[in-house]
Protein backbone atom coordinates (compact mmCIF):
# COMPACT_ATOMS: atom_id res chain seq x y z
CA UNK A 1 0.00 0.00 0.00
CA UNK A 2 1.82 3.10 -0.92
CA UNK A 3 -0.33 5.33 0.29
CA UNK A 4 -2.36 8.75 -0.34
CA UNK A 5 0.34 10.20 -2.83
CA UNK A 6 0.07 14.19 -3.56
CA UNK A 7 2.18 16.07 -5.87
CA UNK A 8 3.82 18.45 -5.92
CA UNK A 9 5.40 18.73 -2.62
CA UNK A 10 6.30 22.08 -2.87
CA UNK A 11 4.66 25.22 -5.05
CA UNK A 12 5.79 28.82 -5.43
CA UNK A 13 3.83 30.75 -7.88
CA UNK A 14 3.25 34.39 -8.63
CA UNK A 15 -0.14 36.36 -8.28
CA UNK A 16 -2.56 35.39 -11.23
CA UNK A 17 -1.15 32.17 -12.30
CA UNK A 18 -3.06 29.01 -12.12
CA UNK A 19 -2.31 26.49 -9.98
CA UNK A 20 -2.73 22.82 -10.37
CA UNK A 21 -2.41 20.24 -7.48
CA UNK A 22 -2.61 16.02 -7.82
CA UNK A 23 -3.60 13.59 -5.68
CA UNK A 24 -3.74 9.76 -5.84
CA UNK A 25 -5.75 7.80 -3.39
CA UNK A 26 -5.18 4.70 -2.17
CA UNK A 27 -6.75 2.03 -3.91
CA UNK A 28 -9.89 0.53 -2.80
CA UNK A 29 -11.05 4.08 -1.29
CA UNK A 30 -14.30 5.41 -1.81
CA UNK A 31 -14.13 8.71 -0.79
CA UNK A 32 -11.47 11.60 -1.33
CA UNK A 33 -11.46 14.42 0.29
CA UNK A 34 -9.24 18.03 -0.26
CA UNK A 35 -8.29 20.14 3.13
CA UNK A 36 -7.20 23.49 3.46
CA UNK A 37 -4.89 23.91 6.62
CA UNK A 38 -3.78 27.48 7.87
CA UNK A 39 -2.82 28.51 11.36
CA UNK A 40 -5.62 30.85 11.53
CA UNK A 41 -8.38 28.17 9.76
CA UNK A 42 -6.81 25.03 10.81
CA UNK A 43 -8.13 22.51 9.01
CA UNK A 44 -10.71 23.43 6.41
CA UNK A 45 -12.51 20.58 4.21
CA UNK A 46 -12.78 22.35 1.04
CA UNK A 47 -14.60 19.30 -0.96
CA UNK A 48 -15.19 15.97 -1.09
CA UNK A 49 -15.58 12.94 -3.34
CA UNK A 50 -17.49 9.52 -2.87
CA UNK A 51 -16.94 7.27 -6.41
CA UNK A 52 -15.59 10.05 -8.19
CA UNK A 53 -18.59 12.61 -7.97
CA UNK A 54 -18.35 15.58 -5.52
CA UNK A 55 -20.51 15.01 -2.71
CA UNK A 56 -20.03 18.80 -0.66
CA UNK A 57 -18.18 21.62 -2.38
CA UNK A 58 -19.76 24.47 -0.02
CA UNK A 59 -15.84 24.60 1.76
CA UNK A 60 -14.43 25.84 -1.69
CA UNK A 61 -14.11 28.96 -0.87
CA UNK A 62 -14.95 30.65 -4.09
CA UNK A 63 -14.99 30.57 -8.21
CA UNK A 64 -11.57 30.73 -8.64
CA UNK A 65 -11.15 27.24 -7.09
CA UNK A 66 -12.45 23.57 -8.71
CA UNK A 67 -11.72 20.26 -8.04
CA UNK A 68 -12.46 17.15 -10.47
CA UNK A 69 -11.95 13.44 -10.03
CA UNK A 70 -11.91 12.02 -13.50
CA UNK A 71 -11.72 8.25 -12.23
CA UNK A 72 -11.02 6.70 -9.01
CA UNK A 73 -7.26 6.82 -8.68
CA UNK A 74 -6.52 10.77 -9.83
CA UNK A 75 -8.03 14.27 -8.22
CA UNK A 76 -6.89 17.97 -8.88
CA UNK A 77 -7.45 20.76 -7.19
CA UNK A 78 -6.99 23.70 -9.50
CA UNK A 79 -6.56 27.50 -8.09
CA UNK A 80 -6.99 30.16 -11.13
CA UNK A 81 -6.02 32.83 -10.83
CA UNK A 82 -3.85 32.42 -7.62
CA UNK A 83 -3.73 34.79 -4.91
CA UNK A 84 -1.34 35.55 -2.14
CA UNK A 85 -4.20 34.50 0.44
CA UNK A 86 -4.59 31.20 -0.95
CA UNK A 87 -0.72 30.08 0.77
CA UNK A 88 -1.65 26.77 2.90
CA UNK A 89 -0.64 23.52 2.82
CA UNK A 90 -3.17 21.20 1.01
CA UNK A 91 -3.91 17.84 2.07
CA UNK A 92 -5.71 14.87 0.04
CA UNK A 93 -7.17 12.26 2.17
CA UNK A 94 -8.83 9.40 1.15
CA UNK A 95 -11.12 6.48 2.92
CA UNK A 96 -13.14 3.42 2.42
CA UNK A 97 -15.97 4.87 4.70
CA UNK A 98 -16.91 8.33 6.09
CA UNK A 99 -18.30 7.14 9.07
CA UNK A 100 -15.97 4.15 10.33
CA UNK A 101 -12.91 4.34 8.74
CA UNK A 102 -10.01 6.82 9.38
CA UNK A 103 -8.88 8.80 6.79
CA UNK A 104 -5.20 8.69 5.31
CA UNK A 105 -3.18 11.65 4.07
CA UNK A 106 -0.85 12.40 1.68
CA UNK A 107 2.46 14.39 2.52
CA UNK A 108 0.56 17.47 1.32
CA UNK A 109 1.20 20.18 -1.16
CA UNK A 110 2.80 23.75 0.66
CA UNK A 111 1.33 26.59 -2.01
CA UNK A 112 3.33 29.67 -2.28
CA UNK A 113 2.08 32.49 -3.27
CA UNK A 114 3.72 35.83 -4.20
CA UNK B 1 -19.64 24.58 12.18
CA UNK B 2 -16.48 23.18 13.50
CA UNK B 3 -16.02 21.16 16.90
CA UNK B 4 -14.80 23.53 19.51
CA UNK B 5 -11.21 21.81 21.46
CA UNK B 6 -10.17 22.83 24.59
CA UNK B 7 -7.37 24.06 25.92
CA UNK B 8 -5.76 25.52 22.52
CA UNK B 9 -1.69 24.63 23.90
CA UNK B 10 -0.99 22.01 26.40
CA UNK B 11 2.61 21.94 28.10
CA UNK B 12 3.26 19.17 29.79
CA UNK B 13 6.45 17.25 31.44
CA UNK B 14 7.17 13.60 30.92
CA UNK B 15 4.95 11.72 32.94
CA UNK B 16 2.49 13.86 33.46
CA UNK B 17 -1.13 13.31 31.81
CA UNK B 18 -3.66 15.69 29.74
CA UNK B 19 -7.24 16.15 28.81
CA UNK B 20 -7.65 17.24 25.61
CA UNK B 21 -11.97 17.94 25.13
CA UNK B 22 -13.83 18.65 22.06
CA UNK B 23 -17.43 19.59 21.83
CA UNK B 24 -20.13 19.94 18.91
CA UNK B 25 -23.81 21.92 18.53
CA UNK B 26 -24.38 19.62 15.46
CA UNK B 27 -25.56 15.90 16.19
CA UNK B 28 -22.74 13.49 15.56
CA UNK B 29 -22.10 10.07 13.84
CA UNK B 30 -19.06 9.45 15.29
CA UNK B 31 -15.54 11.00 16.19
CA UNK B 32 -12.22 11.03 14.92
CA UNK B 33 -8.97 11.82 16.60
CA UNK B 34 -5.76 12.45 14.89
CA UNK B 35 -1.97 13.89 15.86
CA UNK B 36 0.07 15.86 13.76
CA UNK B 37 3.77 16.36 14.22
CA UNK B 38 5.46 19.62 13.36
CA UNK B 39 5.73 19.35 8.90
CA UNK B 40 4.28 16.07 8.76
CA UNK B 41 0.59 15.39 7.67
CA UNK B 42 -2.10 14.30 10.08
CA UNK B 43 -1.74 10.70 11.79
CA UNK B 44 -5.05 8.68 12.61
CA UNK B 45 -5.18 7.88 16.45
CA UNK B 46 -9.16 5.96 16.80
CA UNK B 47 -12.63 6.43 15.81
CA UNK B 48 -15.10 6.39 18.42
CA UNK B 49 -18.90 5.62 17.54
CA UNK B 50 -21.91 6.44 19.16
CA UNK B 51 -23.04 4.32 22.13
CA UNK B 52 -21.14 6.26 24.50
CA UNK B 53 -17.67 3.65 23.81
CA UNK B 54 -14.25 4.57 25.06
CA UNK B 55 -11.42 3.04 23.17
CA UNK B 56 -7.89 2.86 24.41
CA UNK B 57 -4.52 2.98 22.09
CA UNK B 58 -1.37 2.70 24.13
CA UNK B 59 -1.40 5.20 27.31
CA UNK B 60 -3.93 7.17 25.07
CA UNK B 61 -7.89 6.58 25.45
CA UNK B 62 -10.92 8.55 24.24
CA UNK B 63 -14.37 8.51 25.11
CA UNK B 64 -17.52 9.78 23.48
CA UNK B 65 -20.53 11.05 24.79
CA UNK B 66 -23.04 11.83 22.09
CA UNK B 67 -25.88 12.89 23.98
CA UNK B 68 -23.73 16.00 25.04
CA UNK B 69 -22.32 15.52 21.62
CA UNK B 70 -18.73 15.82 23.18
CA UNK B 71 -15.53 13.83 22.94
CA UNK B 72 -12.22 13.66 25.61
CA UNK B 73 -8.53 12.34 25.02
CA UNK B 74 -6.79 11.27 27.28
CA UNK B 75 -3.49 11.20 27.63
CA UNK B 76 -1.80 9.35 30.64
CA UNK B 77 2.08 9.30 31.39
CA UNK B 78 3.18 11.24 28.08
CA UNK B 79 6.17 10.62 26.34
CA UNK B 80 8.39 13.16 24.32
CA UNK B 81 6.70 11.42 21.23
CA UNK B 82 3.26 12.24 21.93
CA UNK B 83 3.99 16.08 21.04
CA UNK B 84 2.05 17.60 18.29
CA UNK B 85 -1.34 18.78 17.51
CA UNK B 86 -4.34 16.93 18.18
CA UNK B 87 -7.53 17.12 16.18
CA UNK B 88 -10.99 15.73 17.24
CA UNK B 89 -12.86 15.35 13.88
CA UNK B 90 -16.20 15.13 14.25
CA UNK B 91 -18.69 13.12 11.29
CA UNK B 92 -22.37 14.79 10.85
CA UNK B 93 -22.35 14.81 6.86
CA UNK B 94 -18.88 15.08 6.33
CA UNK B 95 -15.99 15.08 8.35
CA UNK B 96 -14.87 18.31 10.04
CA UNK B 97 -11.87 18.81 12.19
CA UNK B 98 -11.71 21.27 15.15
CA UNK B 99 -8.20 23.70 15.24
CA UNK B 100 -6.24 21.30 17.00
CA UNK B 101 -4.61 21.14 20.57
CA UNK B 102 -0.50 21.74 20.25
CA UNK B 103 0.42 19.28 23.17
CA UNK B 104 4.53 19.88 23.90
CA UNK B 105 6.43 17.45 26.17
CA UNK B 106 9.22 18.13 27.86
CA UNK B 107 12.32 16.27 29.40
Amino acid sequence: DAGVIQSPRHEVTEMGQEVTLRCKPISGHDYLFWYRQTMMRGLELLIYFNNNVPIDDSGMPEDRFSAKMPNASFSTLKIQPSEPRDSAVYFCASSRDIYNSPLHFGNGTRLTVT
Amino acid sequence: QQPVQSPQAVILREGEDAVINCSSSKALYSVHWYRQKHGEAPVFLMILLKGGEQKGHDKISASFNEKKQQSSLYLTASQLSYSGTYFCGYVGAALIFGKGTTLSVSS
